[in-house]
């Protein structure tokens, strides 16, 4: 039973270019969160999808962010035109169900900017 | 505003010398109080979740309380393979967790 998958695992990108880091959530879970955590800093969350939808944009960047959770296929967090302050460790949690489940994290995806 | 802080924000511990971990919280309706335990460049772990002041759990070496304002996370004898950054989150409004900034344990054979 494989657990919540992410990739790459490290993506280096210079100023200007895009990243696109992907999630593959837990078998039978239908509900991804997208969580940052910046150098010395904590986990910050992002954005919460369920397939085919936004629930809950609250913590993402009003601009470049971007994310989607289609109807076949991962759930993909799109950061265009990358700047060094976007350097960190996104992860990527799924749940079964919506509120107080249990979410299981990813090993992440740590995104340098050159 | 939701608030988690956690201290100490690191701990060294001698193998076997028991202690407890702190996570203060402020949130407005609280509906779960989570553990987890980070490795150095990987993901968190789930260790625990609590609903309600007064609840205990336990698994191994660690065992964690909730009260109204906190919770605490004993490790009881420690071992080397505890060391780990151990991580508390709270939900309230059933879409995110807000995290502390974490406690860094080491522990020393």
């Amino acid at each position: 039973n494989a657990g919540v998958m992410q990739n790459p695992r490290h993506l280096v990108r210079r100023r200007g270019q895009e990243a696109r880091l992907r999630c593959s959530p837990m078998k039978g879970h239908s509900h991804v969160y997208w969580y940052r955590q910046l150098p010395e800093e904590g986990l910050k969350f992002m954005v919460y999808l369920q397939k085919e939808n936004i629930i809950d944009e609250s913590g993402m960047p009003k601009e470049r962010f971007s994310a989607e959770f289609p109807k076949e296929g991962p759930s993909i967090l799109r950061i265009q035109q990358v700047v060094r302050g976007d350097s960190a460790a996104y992860f990527c949690a799924s749940s079964p169900r919506q509120g107080i489940d249990i979410q299981y994290f990813g090993a992440g995806t740590r995104l340098s900017v050159l | 505003e939701d608030q988690v802080t956690q201290s100490p924000e690191a701990l060294r511990l001698q193998e076997g010398e028991s202690s407890s971990l702190n996570c203060s919280y402020t949130v407005s309706g609280l509906r779960g109080l989570f553990w987890y335990r980070q490795d150095p460049g990987k993901g968190p772990e789930f260790l625990f979740t609590l609903y309600s002041a007064g609840e205990e759990k336990e698994k191994e070496r660690l065992k964690a309380t909730l009260t109204k304002k906190e919770s605490f996370l004993h490790i009881t004898a420690p071992k080397p393979e505890d060391s780990a950054t151990y991580l508390c989150a709270v939900n309230n409004a059933g879409n995110m967790l807000t995290f502390g900034g974490g406690t860094r344990l080491m522990v020393k054979p």
